[in-house]
């Protein structure tokens, strides 16, 4: 199985800040990567894959990079509706396999 | 617009069998490159990926899950059903249906969730 290792676990940022969360594939995964927002109590919301497209209706702060085994996640200006835990998602071959998730709160 | 909901039961005990439909609508799985899976979330923890199906039958299970999970379609309802046998409070978690689109098996709709707790 491929393992998806991301960082940091959490994090505490401001409004407006520019904010990163990694993600690590244990091997090669191309650019077959996702990611997801989840807000508490909420299913998982789709945000990127191939890992720089935005899916229809995603703000524009969020972007995507990163081929092979390192990926990144960012977004440009944080605002207080983004407090959520992001996952990354492998989606090379089966298992399908996640991240352990990236928890953000606004400090 | 695409819509997933699954349904069953909220509680099960342990060693049964959890059967979860579910029931989706704005797309057919009868269309090349699309599929539905499966995947929970217990309380707390991680998402994990079950199970998933495509429009052409083929099947894809986790493998340390395998021997216990079936996956089956009827395109004439618009439902997929997940099986899982010899259920453990391990397997307490949040189940979510989701679509996979022609583009690759990332997941772009998902149901809204329904929380199965294993107990006696």
């Amino acid at each position: 199985d491929i393992q998806m290792t991301q960082s940091p676990s959490s994090l505490s940022a401001s409004v407006g800040d520019k904010v990163t969360i990694t993600c690590r594939a244990s091997q090669d995964i191309s650019d077959n990567l996702a990611w997801y927002q989840q807000k508490p109590g909420k299913a998982p919301k789709f945000l990127l894959y191939a890992p720089s497209f935005l899916q229809s209706g995603v703000p524009s702060r969020f972007s995507g990079s990163g081929s092979g085994t390192d990926f990144t996640l960012t977004i440009s200006s944080l605002q207080p509706e983004d407090v959520a835990t992001y996952y990354c998602q492998n989606y090379y071959s089966a298992p399908y396999t996640f991240g352990q998730g990236t928890r953000l709160e606004i400090k | 617009q695409i819509t997933l909901r699954e349904s069953g039961p909220t509680l099960v005990k342990p060693t049964q069998t959890l059967t979860l439909t579910c029931t989706f609508s704005g797309f057919s799985l009868k269309t090349t490159g699309v599929g539905v899976g499966w995947i929970r979330q217990p309380p707390g923890e991680a998402l994990e990926w079950l199970a998933l199906i495509f429009w052409d039958d083929n099947e894809r299970y986790t493998p340390s899950l395998k021997t216990r999970l079936t996956i089956t379609k009827d395109t004439s309802k618009n439902q997929v059903v997940l099986t899982m046998t010899t259920m453990d409070p391990a397997d307490t978690a949040t189940y979510y249906c989701v679509h996979r689109p022609n583009s690759g098996s990332f997941f772009d709709y998902w149901g809204q969730g329904t929380l199965v707790t294993v107990s006696s």
